[in-house]
């Protein structure tokens, strides 16, 4: 089965940092672009990064960029996001999504990982 | 703000058809593919058309996606209770270099 499931999320302070994991299982993770998308409480969905199969490129939305990091292990099936100088309004589930279609389309989703910055 | 334009609401009756616009401009929707999804409450986005009016395997031939210059449209027929959702729209916009989302459209299924 195909298969997004992430963690690390959790409470942290205004001005901290919080490491997101993705681990897949089910395809060939080396061969797809993995990203980022979130969602504030009540909100709808914010795309947050992208990164290609090999890792060498990568793409932010303006509101992390410079404060969030996406890279990946191939070896260990595993996307991460490094985020740090979190604020308020990053508080979100942050899902992983795979991209397909030529990349054009997100076609498997995880179940989401809440972050809340408040102090 | 989002960058495409989705009505907050729509709502039909059961068994009829609706249609859901995202509005966008020429750095995305204009001359990049549009993709859809629906969520319910507590679960995760579930993609819907790729590639304007695609449909992945699985997904029922009442969903319909069309794009026409700088707008797209999403067509649901014989509409049921159990497609209560928030339907949002998604492209790729060149000026951003990232990837955009409509704001979200809640159906009703009244």
């Amino acid at each position: 089965e195909v298969q997004l499931v992430e963690s690390g999320g959790g409470l942290v302070k205004p001005g901290g940092s919080l490491r997101l994991s993705c681990t897949a299982s089910g395809f060939t993770f080396s061969s797809y672009t993995l990203n980022w998308v979130r969602q504030a409480p009540g909100k709808g969905l914010e795309w947050v990064s992208s990164i290609d199969g090999s890792g060498h490129y990568t793409y932010y939305a303006n509101s992390v960029r410079g404060r969030f990091t996406i890279s990946r292990d191939n070896a260990r099936n595993s996307l991460y996001l490094q985020m740090n100088s979190l604020r308020a309004d990053d508080t979100a589930l942050f899902y992983c999504a795979r991209g397909s279609y030529g990349d054009e389309a997100f076609d498997v989703w995880g179940q989401g990982t809440m972050v809340t910055v408040s102090s | 703000q989002s960058v495409l334009t989705q009505p907050p609401s729509v709502s039909a009756a059961p068994g009829q058809k609706v249609t859901i616009s995202c509005s966008g401009s020429s750095s995305n929707i204009g001359n990049k593919y549009v993709s859809w999804y629906q969520q319910f409450p507590g679960a995760a986005p579930k993609l819907l058309i790729y590639e304007n009016n695609k449909r992945p395997s699985g997904i029922p031939d009442r969903f319909s996606g069309s794009k026409s210059g700088t707008s797209a449209t999403l067509g649901i027929t014989g509409l049921q209770t159990g497609d209560e959702a928030d339907y949002y729209c998604g492209s790729w916009d060149t000026s951003l270099n990232g990837r955009v989302f409509g704001g979200g459209t809640k159906l009703a299924v009244l």
